[in-house]
């Protein structure tokens, strides 16, 4: 079962490029999340798709977008990179109702230099 | 605002010692208190959802306990092979689930 795949898996960007991170699943998900982890502060939630067609903001949105593609896939865009950007980057999903439980996926760690 | 606390943020156990690590929470109306067990380079991976005070779930040497105000997971008898980082995260009854993370346990079993 692959369950949440993202790419790449590292990436160093010069500040003010542009990159995407792909994230798909197949587990049949309705909801799916980015989150980004650094250090001390835990997994903070970037933005959220409820369901296919939604996207909505999460805790810290600034200076980034978002895509739900179609239902297994959401994509995470960096338009114009900062050092603070610097992250390890983590999609998930759940299934609503499915005892909430959110699935993550190995993680992308990105480099603003 | 909804907020997770754990502790310590670090622990070093010699196999076979047991303990238990602390999450103490403030959420508007829990829906689920979630235990992720993380590995360095990967993705938090799943252990436990709890729903309502006084349950309790194990999975190997694994036992995550809660109350109103906080939970435990307790390790017994450790293996080096448990040593990760650990995470609890609370999921807020009102608005869209959004999983409010705590910083995290990490623990060093040595042999």
């Amino acid at each position: 079962n692959a369950g949440v795949t993202q790419t790449p898996k590292f990436q160093v960007l010069k500040t003010g490029q542009s990159m995407t991170l792909q994230c798909a699943q197949d587990m049949n998900h309705n909801s799916m999340y980015w989150y980004r982890q650094d250090p001390g502060m835990g997994l903070r939630l970037i933005y959220y798709s409820a369901s296919e067609g939604t996207t909505d903001k999460g805790e810290v949105p600034n200076g980034y977008n978002v895509s739900r593609l179609n239902k297994r896939e959401f994509s995470l865009r960096l338009e114009s990179a900062a050092p603070s950007q610097t992250s390890v980057y983590f999609c998930a999903s759940n299934e609503l109702g499915s005892g909430n439980t959110i699935y993550f996926g190995e993680g992308s760690w990105l480099t603003v230099v | 605002e909804d907020q997770v606390t754990q502790s310590p943020e670090a622990l070093r156990l010699q196999e076979g010692e047991s303990s238990s690590l602390n999450c103490s929470y403030t959420v508007s109306g829990l829906r689920g208190l979630f235990w992720y067990r993380q590995d360095p380079g990967k993705g938090p991976e799943f252990l436990f959802t709890l729903y309502s005070a006084g349950e309790e779930k194990e999975k190997e040497r694994l036992k995550a306990t809660l109350t109103k105000k906080e939970s435990f997971l307790h390790i017994t008898a450790p293996k080096p092979e448990d040593s990760a980082t650990y995470l609890c995260a609370v999921l807020a009854r009102t608005g869209f689930q959004k999983l409010v993370f705590g910083t995290g346990t990490r623990l060093l079993v040595s042999p």
